[in-house]
């Protein structure tokens, strides 16, 4: 039973234009959300985010919006660039372990 | 300051071998994670230490131990190791709840 789910395994966006990422939880005790960005042979690396208490948190090109009643999150990448092209993990916690989506696969194209 | 260091690298093992695989951090944080990654299943939780002197299983524990040696350093040991646990394994820190976790480099583990 997948706690976090990310639907779409891959997406393609050109280079310049908006990257959007999406991401579903289904448990309610889950209050601190995560992205993750991963390169190949490399280890995960913290990209941004949020916590329940807001709806929106913003990092330069990066922002994440969280929609409690509708149990979902997402990453907004603008403008995105061939460098982004990585596997992208949503992440959930309420307390010690965190809780990973399957990721989804960005690919950047110039 | 290497942050999270997992050693081997890269390991190639027969079915039926044990072997250990090492992290240690220099971080100071509480929380010790141990992950493994397969191709459409994303990051699975194995085991994890809340602090020093605790583990807990995650979602998949079975075939693995671990050992919360000190603050600084959690293994994780597969006993007979089979096909199945061909894998990346990841360790990650992290200092308390509604933070990030910190992940070291991986181990790329092959059972044969």
């Amino acid at each position: 039973d997948q706690q976090v789910k990310q639907n779409s395994p891959s997406l393609s966006v050109q280079e310049g234009r908006i990257s959007i990422l999406n991401c579903d939880y289904t448990n309610s005790m889950f209050d601190y959300f995560l992205w993750y960005k991963k390169y190949p042979a490399e280890g995960p690396t913290f990209l941004i985010s949020i916590s329940s208490i807001k709806d929106k948190n913003e990092d330069g090109r990066f922002t994440v919006f969280l929609n409690k009643s509708a149990k979902h999150l997402s990453l907004h990448i603008v403008p995105s660039q061939p460098g982004d092209s990585a596997v992208y993990f949503c992440a959930a916690t309420p307390w010690t372990p965190l809780v990973f989506g399957k990721g989804t696969r960005l690919s950047v194209i110039a | 300051n290497a942050g999270v260091t997992q050693t081997p690298k890269f390991q190639v093992l027969k079915t039926g071998q044990s072997m250990t695989l090492q992290c240690a951090q220099d971080m100071n944080h509480n929380s010790m994670y141990w992950y493994r990654q397969d191709p459409g299943m994303g990051l699975r939780l194995i085991y994890y230490s809340a602090s020093e002197g605790t583990t807990d299983k995650g979602e998949v524990p079975n075939g693995y131990n671990v050992s919360r040696l000190n603050k600084r350093e959690f293994s994780l040991r597969l006993e007979s190791a089979a096909p199945s646990q061909t894998s990346v394994y990841f360790c990650a820190v992290r200092t308390q709840s509604n933070t990030e976790a910190f992940f070291g480099q991986g181990t790329r583990l092959t059972v044969v």
